[in-house]
């Protein structure tokens, strides 16, 4: 596989569930995002890692919880959601190193439903 | 605060004329701008970008051009294909340290094009 790939594509969970997105890059890069895209919004950037580190956290709340063992791996783990966490999330992954003007590359987003 | 605006929601032009989309940014500390192209269900794809040395960067049937001092770019598709159909946002970065890897997005433009 190429690119950037995201599973589960959908997923309905219920408030009290416990449920991860995976996200993987087969991109060689070492900068890896974590996006919402909330209905008739901007994409809002909720974590990015560099090199497996940590380097942002946009206030995002503790019920989404990011992992990242390696460069080519991204997680997101889900529990307690609230229904206006609905919507698409989004990976990206870049390659740092060209100053600061990466281009990031997106995968095809999990649509969630949280009832 | 929207740092990055997309004023227009939507877009319809004829098959073969010129798609003009536009774009404004406050931040001065932005010195690098992309376009991205997402059809319904799949990622945003990167279209095209220009970073703030120069103040026009084409590819194909994509031109951006670049106004630093009105802080306004902009994307020309020409000659305008049905495919073009989609949602096209623009993103900015900054090459300050705190903004590494972020992108700040616009809020979209749906543009339709006419057979």
């Amino acid at each position: 596989e190429t690119g950037v790939t995201q599973t589960p594509r959908h997923l309905v969970m219920g408030m009290t569930n416990k449920k991860s997105l995976k996200c993987e890059q087969h991109l060689g890069h070492n900068a890896m995002y974590w996006y919402k895209q909330s209905a008739k919004k901007p994409l809002e950037l909720m974590f990015v890692y560099n090199f497996k580190e940590q380097t942002e956290n946009n206030s995002v709340p503790s019920r989404f919880s990011p992992e990242c063992p390696n460069s080519s791996h991204l997680f997101l783990h889900l529990h307690t959601l609230q229904p206006e966490d609905s919507a698409l999330y989004l990976c990206a992954s870049s390659h740092p190193g060209h100053g600061y003007q990466e281009t990031q590359y997106f995968g095809p987003g999990t649509r969630l439903l949280v009832l | 605060d929207q740092q990055v605006k997309q004023n227009s929601p939507s877009l319809s032009v004829q098959e073969g004329r010129i798609s003009i989309l536009n774009c404004d940014y406050t931040n001065s500390m932005f010195d690098y701008f992309l376009w991205y192209k997402k059809y319904p269900a799949e990622g945003p794809t990167f279209l095209i970008s220009i970073s703030s040395i120069k103040d026009k960067n084409e590819d194909g049937r994509f031109t951006v051009f670049l106004n630093k001092s009105a802080k306004h770019l902009s994307l020309h598709i020409v000659p305008s294909q049905p495919g073009d159909s989609a949602v096209y946002f623009c993103a900015a970065s900054g090459s300050s340290s705190s903004n590494t890897g972020k992108l700040i997005f616009g809020q979209g433009t749906t543009l339709q094009v006419k057979p």
